[in-house]
């Protein structure tokens, strides 16, 4: 599985538009693009997940460069709730389920 | 309804001790997992069971040894605990399919003292 490059931490200000971004330049056709968060003291959250396209749902928006080599994830209107690591993941098509975590992005939402 | 719920939620023990981590997930997935969380905050799969079947043992000591006796449950039992077991463990998971995605549980926080 290709590897994802993250910054360590970011900052929102609440009721703004967070944009987590996600390099995966190594990635390969037949790999997605998943995101997760974990919240303190949680499991991890499965939240959005892509291939090519853009994909959105009623947690976030995951923008895909068109050459696939990195990609965002919006969170469109942080609350302090949204405060969590956040983790992009690339995996292979039909993988046995083993998620490689990285040291993700810490997103501190701020009042 | 939880969708992967695990019990206990916390475990105090003594090195030596034997002890059991339960999980069941209700989302009729196909496959099962344990994760391990670190003191330094990083997230390793353990062990994957796809209908009942081992499919990944991440090199794990033999000390630990998960059981699924059904496809909604994976146990994970670990004997002669050490102070290096100290860790948070999450039960996952998916079904297998095209892109298999992944739930986690609430994590399960063992201190071994």
């Amino acid at each position: 599985d290709a590897k994802t490059t993250q910054p360590p931490s970011m900052d929102c200000a609440e009721g703004r538009a967070a944009n987590l971004p996600c390099n995966h330049s190594t990635i390969s056709g037949n790999e997605y693009v998943y995101w997760y968060r974990q919240i303190h003291s949680q499991g991890p959250q499965y939240i959005i997940h892509g291939l090519k396209n853009n994909e959105t749902n009623e947690m976030a928006s995951l923008i895909i460069t068109e050459d696939r080599k990195s990609s965002t994830l919006i969170l469109p209107h942080a609350t302090l709730r949204d405060t969590a690591v956040y983790y992009c993941i690339v995996r292979v098509e039909g993988n046995t389920g083993k998620l490689i975590f990285g040291q993700g992005t810490t997103l501190q939402v701020k009042p | 309804d939880t969708a992967v719920s695990q019990t206990p939620k916390y475990l105090v023990t003594q090195m030596g001790n034997d002890k059991s981590i339960k999980c069941e997930q209700n989302l009729g997935h196909d496959t099962m997992y344990w994760y391990k969380q670190d003191s330094k905050k990083f997230l390793k799969i353990m062990f994957s069971y796809n209908n009942k079947e081992l499919i990944i043992n991440e090199t794990v000591p033999n000390r630990f040894s998960p059981k699924s006796p059904d496809k909604a449950h994976l146990n994970l039992h670990i004997n002669s605990l050490e102070l290096g077991d100290s860790a948070v463990y999450f039960c996952a998971s998916s079904q297998w399919d095209r892109e298999n995605t992944i739930y986690f549980g609430e994590g399960s926080w063992l201190t071994v003292v």
